[in-house]
């Protein structure tokens, strides 16, 4: 089972500020933040992971908070092709960590003109 | 840099068949892994490979199967097809087991 929560559905204007919400209250302390998103009918996308500090690309900026059991994906500007399915998945980095990713049901953001 | 490729993109076949599933990784990635996309079910991990060898399988009946060649690319095969194995099978590509993913565009199979 998935061991994250997400709100099932958001919307945004176009040109503001995302803001993505994610529970991961049973986060162990080698367990990293991980982001994707899925587009209709495309292979999900890599945007961003992070284990406890802030973290940003250029894509989305991932925000961790002190005790690790939430996260908040920002897409700074959101645009219409940001429209799309986000998953919030945790996942091991190291040892004996495993490849799979354990998706849940995401996040879908609906980006509005 | 190309991406994950995977071939063919679209496939139907018959109840009872099999099929085979190739994906490409991503040049110099290592670890490659496979997941079914159903409505009902969503996005669920089939198996993962790493230098040819399976490290990780998910919960799925034995006539799912896959490999990985030396040059790190993979194939899945499904045996005896049923209905519900209609979906789109994903290929996902790392440099690592333990790094970032980045997915294909699918192949969505449908089974008749």
């Amino acid at each position: 089972d998935a061991k994250t929560t997400q709100p099932t559905s958001m919307d945004c204007a176009e040109g503001r500020a995302a803001n993505l919400p994610c529970n991961h209250s049973t986060i162990s302390g080698n367990e990293y933040v991980y982001w994707y998103r899925q587009i209709h009918s495309q292979g999900p996308q890599y945007i961003i992971h992070g284990l406890k500090n802030n973290e940003t690309n250029e894509m989305a900026s991932l925000i961790i908070t002190e005790d690790r059991k939430s996260s908040t994906l920002i897409l700074p500007h959101a645009t219409l092709r940001d429209t799309a399915v986000y998953y919030c998945i945790v996942r091991e980095n190291y040892g004996g960590s495993q490849g799979n990713l354990i998706f849940g049901k995401g996040t879908k953001l609906s980006v509005k003109p | 840099k190309a991406g994950v490729t995977q071939t063919p993109r679209y496939l139907i076949k018959t109840r009872g068949q099999q099929v085979t599933l190739s994906c490409s990784p991503i040049s110099g990635h290592r670890s490659v892994s496979w997941y079914q996309q159903t409505p009902g079910q969503g996005l669920q991990f089939l198996f993962e490979y790493f230098s040819e060898t399976q490290r990780n399988k998910g919960n799925f009946p034995g006539r799912f199967s896959g490999r990985q060649f030396s040059n790190s690319r993979s194939e899945m095969n499904v045996s005896t097809l049923e209905l519900g194995d209609s979906a789109l099978y994903l290929c996902a590509s790392s440099l690592w087991w333990n790094t970032e993913a980045f997915f294909g565009q699918g192949t969505r199979l449908t089974v008749v």
